[in-house]
């Protein structure tokens, strides 16, 4: 159980076009997904809380007209990187939380701007 | 705000070596203590988790107990095998400031060596 899927795995896309990343729960209901960014042989940041319903909370120094996140559902998180630059090269990883403590992440995106 | 240190890695054992991977954190209140591994190419899994002082997670040979006179929440392996070559994160959430997001530690890189 706890499955949490995200898609695509890997995307490769052009300087100033945008990529929408998807991040599911399969096997259980979340109401607050979150969205972390990982750069190479380092730790996760935390870009934005998604929760169902209302509005993304962004960390400070995360753009939010950039990543744009939209839970529109339990199961259900987006992220969409806007205008996409080399410098957003990078892989982005979400986690659903399971009530009261866990989180379950998904097994990541890889995306490369060109 | 939380924080979370762990030993620098790589750390690297010969198999069936006991292992200690050493994680303090700074935090008010109670918060919850979680042990994540990444293995190569795959996301983050739980490993284990304890909830409130003196309580011990433990899971496929694992262990980890939630100190809260040393802020502390080492993790111990008896017996190390190549599979468990991977990244270990220590990571909390909760405590005082009710942040459901996960703050983590740098990770750990340990490699088992036959």
């Amino acid at each position: 159980g706890a499955v949490v899927s995200q898609h695509p795995s890997r995307v490769i896309c052009k300087s100033g076009t945008s990529v929408k990343i998807e991040c599911r729960s399969l096997d259980f209901q979340a109401t607050t997904m979150f969205w972390y960014r990982q750069f190479p042989k380092q730790s996760l940041m935390l870009m934005a809380t998604s929760n169902e319903g209302s509005k993304a909370t962004y960390e400070q120094g995360v753009e939010k007209d950039k990543f744009l996140i939209n839970h529109a559902s339990l199961t259900l998180s987006t992220l969409t990187v806007t205008s996409a630059h080399p410098e957003d090269s990078s892989f982005y990883i979400c986690s659903a939380r399971l009530e009261p403590y866990e989180q379950y992440f998904g097994p990541g995106t890889r995306l490369t701007v060109t | 705000g939380n924080s979370v240190t762990q030993m620098e890695g790589p750390v690297t054992l010969s198999e069936e070596a006991f292992l200690t991977i050493n994680c303090t954190y700074t935090a008010t209140g109670y918060p919850s203590l979680f042990w994540y591994v990444q293995y190569p190419g795959e996301g983050l899994q739980l490993l284990l988790k304890a909830t409130k002082a003196d309580d011990k997670g433990s899971n496929k040979g694992f262990e980890a107990t939630y100190r809260k006179e040393t802020t502390s929440f080492h993790l111990e392996k008896g017996s190390v095998q190549v599979s468990d070559s991977a990244v270990y994160f220590c990571a909390l959430s909760g405590g005082d400031t009710g942040r459901r997001a996960l703050t983590f530690g740098s990770g750990t890189r340990l490699q088992v060596q036959p």
